[in-house]
């Protein structure tokens, strides 16, 4: 399988902690993206990191991106209650261009 | 606009039941995806329609049909539904075609999903 993997499966943080979440994947890759997932809800699409990008800000959202490790990481700045959610990182194959998903993070952030 | 719209929102069938998931878009997009979630699974690429009039199979199509029906609307068929089937089903859209190539900056849109349970 293409499939990336998320670390860590889930997270409980304290309102205004910060959160991070790592991704790896396998393929080479032309972008990689961020989404969210409330509960019972579609993906939405938070930020997308270009492959010769290494760090993109977005609000309290900061992506990295290291391809000479196939990996990226999200953080969280000053999270809220709100933040709960999960969160899925796709990466865009080079060869394919299909998007391949990882496997999620859950984020609880506690009031 | 209402985005990406998907129907039922959820459905229960028996094994060999067969059922049609409906998916529409309003946002003239080119390219459009079905998904299937499992847990701890992520999102598994079922089909997609990179543009209208063309579909193509993605990482786990056994048991799927799809008919990319106009520019706004795609479909997804179960000719015979099994256990293995029960998840949670969503149709993603976007403004580019999957064609090959470096393109720019690309996101997909996602419906709110149908659950299916097999029984």
């Amino acid at each position: 399988s293409q499939q990336g993997e998320e670390d860590p499966q889930a997270l409980s943080i304290q309102e205004g902690e910060n959160a991070t979440m790592n991704c790896s994947y396998k393929t080479s890759i032309n972008n990689l993206q961020w989404y969210r997932q409330n509960s019972g809800r579609g993906l939405v699409h938070l930020i997308l990191i270009r492959s010769n990008e290494r760090e993109k800000h977005s609000g309290r959202l900061r992506v990295t991106l290291d391809t000479s490790k196939k990996s990226s990481s999200l953080l969280i700045t000053a999270s809220r209650a709100a933040d709960t959610a999960s969160y899925f990182c796709a990466a865009r194959s080079y060869n394919t261009d299909k998007l391949i998903f990882g496997t999620g993070t859950r984020l609880q952030v506690f009031p | 606009n209402a985005g990406v719209t998907q129907t039922p929102k959820f459905q229960v069938l028996k094994t060999g039941q067969s059922m049609t998931l409906q998916c529409a878009q309003d946002m003239n997009h080119n390219s459009m995806y079905w998904y299937r979630q499992d847990p701890g699974m992520g999102l598994r690429l079922i089909y997609y329609s990179a543009s209208e009039g063309t579909t193509d199979k993605g990482e786990v199509p056994n048991g799927y049909n799809v008919s990319r029906l106009n520019k706004r609307e795609f479909s997804l068929r179960l000719e015979s539904a099994a256990p293995s089937q029960t998840s949670v089903y969503f149709c993603a859209s976007s403004a580019l075609s999957i064609a090959g190539g470096q393109g720019p900056q690309e996101t997909q849109y996602f419906g709110p999903g149908t659950r299916l349970l097999v029984l």
